[in-house]
């Protein structure tokens, strides 16, 4: 089962705005995590925020977290056609030390 | 360190036929997952491994799924009997352990059974 779930699922900007995606999730967490995949390829790991943070920076991304609504947000600024992929977060959920993923938002970056 | 690494990249299979992925996570990582991703679907939990103990399972692993970490390094997942809905992309990740920790995927195992 998906814990979490992505808002929204697809999103088409152009290149220089920023994008902005939600994530919600269910239980308690210790930490939340952000991914990157590229069509038919792997994972790669953008940031993690810990249950204790509200906000976490890292080059064009930046992250927020809010557990009383249990929720994240991910924005990228300054978006480049390179960013073009789907984002997925990810529940570090407490008691169990398995990462439980969203459903993803689809980002399109237009040149 | 070159990653988490993931053997074969593709699998075409046979259904009835039976199959096995490696993973190789990055060194030292003490903790070793096994996710299944199907298509527009975000990864699904499989099994995670504490060195060489695997502490859980999800329900998704039925009795023709087994993964195994011998020694604690290297870790293999065999289908038996495929399946047309075992078609999916198989990934596994690495962390080091400890609360607060990143997970590293490897490239997946795409596993087509035809």
């Amino acid at each position: 089962s998906q814990q979490g779930e992505e808002d929204p699922q697809a999103l088409s900007i152009q290149e220089g705005e920023n994008a902005t995606m939600n994530c919600s999730y269910k239980t308690s967490i210790n930490n939340l995590q952000w991914y990157r995949q590229n069509s038919g390829r792997g994972l790669v790991h953008l940031i993690l925020i810990r249950s204790n943070e509200r906000e976490k920076h890292s080059g064009r991304l930046r992250v927020t977290l809010d557990t009383s609504k249990k929720s994240s947000s991910l924005l990228i600024t300054a978006s480049r056609a390179a960013d073009t992929a789907s984002y997925f977060c990810a529940t570090d959920v407490s008691g169990t030390y398995k990462y439980i993923f969203g459903t993803g938002t689809r980002l399109k970056v237009l040149a | 360190d070159t990653g988490v690494s993931q053997d074969p990249r593709h699998k075409i299979t046979k259904r009835g036929q039976n199959v096995t992925f490696r993973c190789d996570p990055i060194s030292e990582h003490n903790r070793l997952y096994w996710y299944r991703q199907t298509l527009g679907q975000g990864p699904e939990f499989l099994t995670y491994f504490q060195n060489e103990a695997q502490l859980e399972k999800s329900r998704l692993l039925s009795d023709r799924f087994s993964a195994e970490r011998p020694k604690g390094s290297f870790s293999t997942l065999e289908i038996q009997r495929t399946e047309q809905g075992d078609s999916a992309m198989y990934l596994c990740a690495s962390s080091p352990g400890g609360r607060g920790t990143e997970a590293f995927f490897g490239q997946g195992t795409r596993l087509t059974v035809v």
